[in-house]
């Protein structure tokens, strides 16, 4: 089955910094990769998503960036702000349009110091 | 609309005891499943269905049965309720192939003593 890494495990940035967050996959024909925000007690909430047929993709500050060959996705967040605190998955499909539901990333808990 | 509704919040069971996680959805959404969240494990992938009448596997299905009567509804049922199926349970929906949005809902926090 589909096998997703996500790294760091805990990322801590200086407000207005930049913050990365990477994602590789095993699968080949996994065709999109969305990116979930869960903040403490709460549901998981889709923020970005990108297709296969996509490279980037921007949101006001975020972005996700795919590289196909390389089998790795990225969300990067520019001018973080204390509500950006929070913890970060990955997921993707396999293929099959997202039928076969999604397989999620353990998660990178994104701190934002003042 | 009230998106993706599961019943109950909270739940503490006995071990052995079985029980029935509810998930509606009101979006006529073809797509749904069910997720297990552990600290430090991300969100485990239990059973979907692509409609109603169909179910399948996924990651984690042991310990677990779905059934999907309905386009609206897909419970999850414990059958014999174990330590280790302590956990936060998500339900998710989705439209079709054409659209892969994923709405969960509020989840159920399930404690087995």
């Amino acid at each position: 089955g589909e096998n997703v890494e996500q790294h760091p495990s805990t990322l801590s940035v200086q407000e207005g910094d930049s913050a990365v967050i990477k994602c590789t996959y095993s699968d080949s024909a996994s065709n999109y990769f969305p990116w979930y925000k869960q903040e403490l007690g709460k549901r998981p909430q889709l923020i970005i998503d990108i297709r296969s047929n996509v490279g980037e993709k921007k949101d006001q500050r975020i972005a996700v960036t795919l590289n196909k060959t390389a089998k790795h996705f990225s969300l990067h967040i520019t001018e973080t702000q204390p509500e950006d605190s929070a913890v970060y998955f990955c997921a993707v499909t396999e293929s099959g349009g997202g039928a076969d539901g999604l397989t999620f990333g353990k998660g990178t808990h994104l701190i934002i110091q003042p | 609309n009230a998106g993706v509704t599961q019943t109950p919040k909270f739940q503490v069971l006995k071990t052995g005891q079985s029980m029935t996680l509810q998930c509606a959805q009101d979006m006529n959404h073809e797509y749904m499943s069910w997720y297990r969240q552990d600290p430090g494990m991300g969100l485990r992938l239990i059973h979907y269905s692509v409609g109603a009448g169909i179910t399948d596997q996924g990651e984690v299905p042991n310990g677990y049965n779905v059934s999907r009567s309905t386009t609206e509804d897909f419970p999850l049922r414990l059958l014999s309720a174990a330590p280790s199926q302590t956990s936060v349970y998500f339900c998710a929906s989705s439209y079709s192939y054409n659209s892969y949005g994923y709405t969960f809902g509020s989840g159920t926090r399930l404690t087995v003593v």
